[in-house]
């Protein structure tokens, strides 16, 4: 069972700002089958990436995915009002699915 | 646009039962495979289970094997969760969620429900 650590916990930045979140699995995810969604206080998951780098339909190419094996990363080139969120990788490369504990982007 | 609702949450006694149902529009529901997916409160996302397009195949979280059972109703456009021997731990808002891949599943997600509250408490 592959468990996804993710880093920082909370993340304090302004807007414009670059955000760099970390999500780290004990085992390699193969294909680098991974996928990172937005949440927002109220309201259902959002997809952004998936296959660790693709960007999901419509999302906006501040939003960009790196990584391979075991170390993954995304990136907000310019952080937008809207992008305070909390942010999930996810990994399907194994059952069973499983999800990161999540980080926090909050305004500072 | 794709639509999920889902229904049936409430407040349920410890060992007791619950049946979720999600209804889907605005896609081909007998082509893609679909997902329960549940959040404990302030908690994380956890994946509880899946089901292929024809209902052939099914997958749960160790967490609810043998308590849980996921179904759908093609010619309903409707996905379940049928909840048994529930526990205080099962309390969370259930997602279903659908599945990317057409007819081949990706296991990951592009479109979710609102999510239904289920708490368990006596």
């Amino acid at each position: 069972e592959i468990v996804l650590t993710q880093s920082p916990g909370t993340l304090s930045l302004s807007p414009g700002e670059r955000a760099t979140l970390s999500c780290r699995a004990s085992q390699s995810v193969s294909s680098s089958y991974l996928a990172w969604y937005q949440q927002k206080p109220g309201q259902a998951p959002r997809l952004l990436i998936y296959g660790a780098s693709s960007r999901a339909t419509g999302i906006p190419d501040r939003f960009s995915g790196s990584g391979s094996g075991t170390d993954f990363t995304l990136t907000i080139s310019r952080l937008e009002p809207e992008d305070f969120a909390v942010y999930y990788c996810q990994q399907y490369g194994s059952s069973p699915l499983a999800f990161g504990q999540g980080t926090k982007v909050e305004i500072k | 646009q794709v639509q999920l609702v889902e229904s049936g949450g409430g407040v349920v006694q410890p060992g007791g039962s619950l049946r979720l149902s999600c209804a889907a529009s605005g896609f081909t529901f007998s082509s893609y495979g679909m997902h329960w997916v549940r959040q404990a409160p302030g908690k994380g996302l956890e994946w509880v289970a899946f089901i292929r397009y024809d209902g052939s195949n099914k997958y749960y979280a160790d967490s609810v094997k043998g308590r849980f059972t996921i179904s759908r109703d093609n010619s309903k456009n409707t996905l379940y969760l049928q909840m048994n021997s529930l526990r205080a731990e099962d309390t969370a808002v259930y997602y279903c969620a659908k599945d990317l891949g057409l007819y081949d599943a990706k296991y990951y997600f592009d479109y979710w429900g609102q999510g239904t509250l289920v708490t368990v408490s006596s």
